[in-house]
């Protein structure tokens, strides 16, 4: 499968537990993104990466979350803490180009969804 | 701040009728715009999109329009098909930012 794969796709963790959730961007694509999405509302942009870089995290919360994209292996959203209000849908996206310089779209994974009890 | 907004949640349709989808935006820097549709428990797949120069792009049952004076781009598809009921969602993007902006999505169902 040469799309965008996340793991786990379900997570269930309990308040104060920390929480990853894994993204393999498309083969060729050095550009990921994380969104995520809450019920019943759209999908709201987090964090854009490139290969050991944080490009934009404006769309991050500054506590608790964090995001990288290392050299080898997949890109992490980690949640530090979790609460009740981070259950949600993650996804992850990737992309041969940057987002400003257009010639196609962004690719996304099927999502993590994460419950918190 | 919600910078692209589908005021609609929901549409219902017939089948072979045409579906009508409308996007509003506030941000007059966007300069791409797209359509993604997403089925339930799988992430959103591209679907067609416009640049701020055209007014209008076509891909077999699906046309984007877009009206950049009133800010507004809808999508038609036509003739709507059963297999359309998902929901689509609008987006968003300008050369100067690094993220895609997204709607909260319209759900379309597409009726026998």
């Amino acid at each position: 499968n040469a799309g965008v794969m996340q793991n786990p796709r379900h997570l269930v963790r309990r308040r104060g537990q920390e929480a990853r959730l894994r993204c393999s961007p498309m083969k060729g694509h050095s550009h990921v993104y994380w969104y995520r999405q809450l019920p019943e509302e759209g999908l709201k942009f987090m964090v854009y990466l490139q290969k050991e870089n944080i490009i934009d995290e404006s769309g991050m919360p500054k506590e608790r979350f964090s995001a990288e994209f290392p050299k080898e292996g997949p890109s992490i959203l980690r949640i530090q803490q979790v609460v009740r209000g981070d259950s949600a849908a993650y996804f992850c996206a990737s992309s041969s180009l940057r987002t400003g310089e257009f010639a196609g779209e962004l690719f996304f994974g099927e999502g993590s969804r994460l419950t918190v009890l | 701040d919600q910078q692209v907004k589908q005021n609609s949640p929901s549409l219902s349709v017939q089948e072979g009728r045409i579906s009508i989808l409308n996007c509003d935006y506030t941000n007059s820097m966007f300069d791409y715009f797209l359509w993604y549709k997403k089925y339930p428990a799988e992430g959103p797949t591209f679907l067609i999109s416009i640049s701020s120069i055209k007014d209008k792009n076509e891909d077999g049952r699906f046309t984007v329009f877009l009206n950049k004076s009133a800010k507004h781009l809808s999508l038609h598809i036509v003739p709507s098909q059963p297999g359309d009921s998902a929901v689509y969602f609008c987006a968003a993007s300008a050369d100067n930012n690094n993220d895609m902006r997204f709607g909260a999505g319209t759900r379309l169902t597409v009726k026998p």
